[in-house]
């Protein structure tokens, strides 16, 4: 079985503040690992990837994430928010035998 | 760009009626999932298909079925909806190209039960 967990429902962070979301994953196997963002009223983007090599990986509009096997853990990063980011996070785990599967999302709200 | 175009994109069904929710890709992606968002629980899987004939059960697939016609074509069936179906409900496609799997989402379909 594999499965998700993103313990923070919301999180509140001003302009310009550094930026942690928090992923934990369960899967005895490789996983592969993705944050996806959620903008209002509309659909998913994809922001990020893991599935190989540096854990730290970049993405988009300066999002990074970092892999750790041994704390099971994707975190998503950003060293300076904007307004703009707010938005839903989804971290979704997917490996090469099952579909992916998305934690219950993060909603970040940026404080002008 | 891929692209995945959900129909329709607002739909009020009654309890006991038959909703079909339909999913079109134009990039010839083998598989292809559907998801319902609900507050608090994120999107969860209902079906997929690793191409056209197969259909898959998800997480939480009863009351749905799914088909799966063409490579481009994906729909969702409600025989008979009910109220705790109304949500919105996520189409995607997947593509593996060299690494793990990208999916590319639908603007998605609200529905209503009454």
């Amino acid at each position: 079985a594999q499965s998700v967990t993103q313990p923070d429902a919301r999180v509140t962070v001003s302009e310009g503040a550094s930026l942690q979301l928090r992923c934990k994953y369960s899967y005895s196997g490789t996983p592969y690992l993705f944050w996806y963002v959620q903008y209002p009223r509309q659909g998913l983007q994809l922001l990020l990837k893991y599935y190989s090599g540096d854990p730290v990986v970049q993405g988009v509009n300066g999002f990074e994430a970092e892999f750790s096997k041994s704390n099971s853990s994707f975190h998503l990063r950003k060293a300076s928010v904007h307004w703009s980011d707010s938005a839903v996070y989804f971290c979704v785990l997917s490996n090469n035998n099952n579909a992916p599967r998305f934690g219950a999302g993060t909603k970040l709200s940026v404080k002008p | 760009e891929a692209a995945v175009t959900q129909s329709p994109r607002n739909k009020v069904a009654v309890t006991g009626g038959k909703v079909t929710l339909s999913c079109n890709q134009t990039n010839n992606h083998n598989n292809m999932y559907w998801y319902r968002q609900d507050t608090g629980h994120g999107l969860r899987l209902i079906h997929y298909s690793y191409g056209a004939g197969s259909t898959e059960k998800g997480d939480i697939p009863d009351g749905y079925k799914a088909s799966r016609p063409s490579q481009e074509n994906f729909s969702l069936i409600l025989e008979l909806a009910t109220p705790s179906q109304t949500s919105v409900y996520f189409c995607a496609s997947g593509d593996w190209g060299a690494s793990a799997e990208t999916l590319y989402f639908g603007s998605g379909t609200r529905l209503t039960v009454l």
